[in-house]
């Protein structure tokens, strides 16, 4: 079974700053994907970003961009020039026949 | 607006009561799940239908019985509930299970609060 960890519960950015959000995960596919989902207080998912296994290039959407580290079965997320509408609960999982979140991290913007 | 719709929002119930939750998808997608989201823990994936059919239970207990009677709309009906039962329960859908690398949309979910 894949399980997914993300070690840091809160974490806090300045406005316009730059803030990573870690994930690792564990499974024995050669070929999967993974998510990352936010949850504001409205508590609707939203996708951020996605990245197929097999590419070796980090996936980017705008000021959202991840850094993928295969081999230390490593997802962070780089969120660039934070915004305050940035807030929420940031979820990385992994496609299985659903989907296994992490625990989730929560981000707080500093104005 | 994402496409999938939850109803109601919120619902408290007794021990004893039996109510169902419902699903609504019009992105014309062939999967869709059901998840339950809980104080302090990760999201838990309970039931994957595929094209009607049920594909996956995660070893949910039998006071929750889904229901998916065409692609566009899954139920979840409960009874017998107990007070661990409280969540927030969300429904999504996608494309179908097999292409795993399209996205999941989500709905709002529903807040359940078993009295």
């Amino acid at each position: 079974a894949q399980t997914v960890t993300q070690s840091q519960p809160e974490m806090s950015v300045q406005e316009a700053e730059t803030v990573t959000l870690s994930c690792t995960y564990d499974t024995s596919e050669s070929d999967y994907y993974l998510f990352w989902y936010k949850q504001p207080p409205s508590r609707q998912m939203i996708l951020v970003i996605r990245q197929e296994a097999y590419k070796q290039q980090n996936a980017t959407e705008n000021r959202f961009s991840v850094n993928f580290q295969k081999a230390a079965k490593s997802f962070s997320l780089k969120i660039s020039d934070s915004q305050l509408g940035d807030a929420a609960m940031y979820f990385c999982a992994y496609r299985s026949a659903g989907l296994t979140f992490g625990e989730g991290t929560q981000l707080t913007v500093n104005p | 607006e994402t496409g999938v719709t939850q109803t109601p929002r919120h619902l408290v119930m007794g021990m004893t009561n039996k109510k169902s939750l419902k699903c609504e998808q019009h992105l014309g997608h062939n999967a869709m799940y059901w998840y339950k989201q809980s104080a302090k823990k990760p999201l838990e994936l309970m039931f994957v239908y595929n094209f009607k059919e049920q594909t996956e239970n995660n070893s949910v207990p039998s006071r929750f019985s889904p229901e998916c009677p065409n692609s566009s709309h899954l139920f979840l009906h409960l009874h017998t509930l107990q007070p661990e039962d409280s969540a927030l329960y969300l429904c999504a859908s996608s494309l179908h299970t097999g292409k795993r690398n399209q996205p999941q949309h989500f709905g709002d979910g529903t807040r359940l609060s078993i009295l």
